[in-house]
C-alpha cells in the first residue's frame, strides 16, 4: 500500500510531441503528489505538484492530471523540447509530520530534435 | 546561498571499510532526508530527521547510521561497507514546521562504489 508505480520506464518522442508519464498508488491517505525532474549528474528538483482535491494543474508546458477514483495521476509535457530530456519521478506523501515522500521508479525521457 | 551541499561527490571504498557522507543545508530547514538511487528503483528513503537531535528509519535503513547534531548538517555513516551499498546517495531538506506539501530540495549526490 506504500508503493507508487510509475510507467513507462523509458520514453522517446520527437520534438513537439506530448509525452505522458503515468503513476498509480494504493494508499488513499496520500494527500500530496509531486513530480520531480532530474538531469544527469544532478539531484532531482520539484517540477509541479497537485493535491487530490484538484483534477488538473498546469504550469507552463507541464500538466498534471489527477483521477482520485482510479488512484492515478499523470504528467503531460506539451510541445516537448530536447531540453526536457531528463528522468522524471512521481511521488506521493501522506505525512504532515515528516514530509516523507514515496517515489515511483522513474521514467527516462528522450526528446529527439 | 548554496542550498544543499553533499561531500564528497565521488568515493570508492573496499568491502568492510567505513565512511561518512556529509550533507549541509543553509536554508534553515527542519527536515532532512537521505535517499539512495539505484537503476529502475527510484529513490528509496534510508533515514530522515525532523529536527536537530532526532532521527528515524526510512524504507532501507539496514547497514546505515545517521546523526543530526546540528540543524544544518545530516551525516550518513556506513560502518562496514558492502558491495550492495554501491549507489548514488542523495540528501534532501524541507522547511518542516508541519506544513504539508513542501518541496524537498536535493543536493547533487554522492556516487559511491564498493569494491
Amino acid at each position: 500500500q506504500q508503493q507508487v508505480k510509475q510507467s513507462p520506464q523509458s520514453l522517446i518522442v520527437q520534438k513537439g510531441g506530448i509525452p505522458i508519464i503515468n503513476c498509480a498508488y494504493e494508499n488513499t491517505a496520500f494527500d500530496y503528489f509531486p513530480w520531480y525532474q532530474q538531469f544527469p549528474g544532478k539531484g532531482p528538483a520539484l517540477l509541479i505538484a497537485i493535491r487530490p482535491d484538484v483534477s488538473e494543474k498546469k504550469e507552463g508546458r507541464f500538466t498534471i492530471s489527477f483521477n482520485k477514483s482510479a488512484k492515478q495521476f499523470s504528467l503531460h509535457i506539451m510541445d516537448s523540447q530536447p531540453g526536457d530530456s531528463a528522468t522524471y519521478f512521481c511521488a506521493a506523501s501522506k505525512s504532515l509530520l515528516t514530509g516523507k515522500l514515496i517515489f515511483g521508479q522513474g521514467t527516462t525521457l528522450q526528446v529527439k530534435p | 546561498n548554496a542550498g544543499v551541499t553533499q561531500t564528497p561527490k565521488f568515493r570508492v571504498l573496499k568491502t568492510g571499510q567505513s565512511m561518512t557522507l556529509l550533507c549541509a543545508q543553509d536554508m534553515n530547514h527542519e527536515y532532512m532526508y537521505w535517499y539512495r538511487q539505484d537503476p529502475g528503483m527510484g529513490l528509496r528513503l534510508i533515514h530522515y530527521s525532523v529536527g536537530e537531535g532526532t532521527t528515524a528509519k526510512g524504507e532501507v535503513p539496514d547497514g546505515y547510521n545517521v546523526s543530526r547534531l546540528k540543524k544544518q548538517n545530516f551525516l550518513l555513516g556506513l560502518e562496514s561497507a558492502a558491495p550492495s551499498q554501491t549507489s548514488v546517495y542523495f540528501c534532501a531538506s524541507a522547511l518542516g514546521k508541519k506544513v504539508t506539501g513542501q518541496p524537498q530540495h536535493f543536493g547533487d549526490g554522492t556516487r559511491l562504489s564498493i569494491l
